[in-house]
């Protein structure tokens, strides 16, 4: 399954919102994930099962989509949240991640 | 909170060996499905391989497959990768995970540097 994020790279002003999509080249149902990394750090899970938000992370974050259609919104974005995402789908091996987005301050 | 320290990279010549090794603290390895995750240098991530909980269900990148190898230690409650045959394209930071949906958790990383 090949994912597809896009726009590669998102300049973003602080308390704009910001919309990443993750298409997939088949159906991977809802076995999505969302990753948030920040330079010299491990990548950090921030979305499962699509839409279910790991609880380090605000309410800002929503995740939505099913299929091969998906999308991070943030919605008021915070200087903590400049960063790349990657999304991962698990529901085949490989599983495989898409090749991330960077968001930028704008 | 469930932790994981990865230990055993370096700088190594090409066809030469390495074990990584993936300590877990608050959590038992052999409970949940485990894998090494690795990224080159200014580049995305990529699965290496990984191995279900049950120990019955083994994949590996075709990447890698025939070079490396995936295992637990019980004593240690760890995760290994044995690495061998070495290659320029090999180098990156592994990282070791956990998984249920999603990973988890993650090690800190640990470099492999392959370079004549």
């Amino acid at each position: 399954v090949v994912l597809t994020q896009s726009p590669a790279t998102l300049s973003v002003s602080p308390g704009q919102r910001a919309t990443l999509s993750c298409r997939a080249s088949q159906s991977v149902s809802n076995k999505l994930a969302w990753y948030q990394q920040k330079p010299g750090q491990a990548p950090r899970l921030l979305m499962y099962g699509a839409s279910s938000r790991a609880t380090v992370f605000p309410a800002r974050f929503i995740g939505s989509g099913s299929g091969t259609e998906f999308t991070l919104t943030i919605s008021s974005l915070q200087s903590e949240d400049f960063a790349i995402y990657y999304c991962q789908q698990y529901n085949d091996w490989p599983w495989t991640f898409g090749q991330g987005t960077k968001v930028e301050i704008k | 909170q469930a932790q994981l320290v990865e230990s055993g990279g370096g700088l190594v010549k090409p066809g030469e060996s390495l074990r990584l090794s993936c300590a877990a603290s608050e959590f038992i390895v052999t409970y949940f499905d485990m894998a090494w995750i690795r990224q080159a240098p200014g580049k995305g991530l990529e699965w290496v391989s990984y191995i279900r909980s049950s120990g019955d269900t083994i994949y590996y990148a075709d990447s890698v497959k025939g070079r490396f190898t995936i295992s637990r230690d019980n004593a240690k409650n760890s995760l290994d990768l044995q690495m061998n045959s070495l290659r320029a394209e090999d180098t990156a930071v592994y990282y070791c995970v956990r998984h249920t949906r999603g990973c988890d958790y993650w090690g800190q990383g640990t470099l492999v540097t392959v370079s004549s």
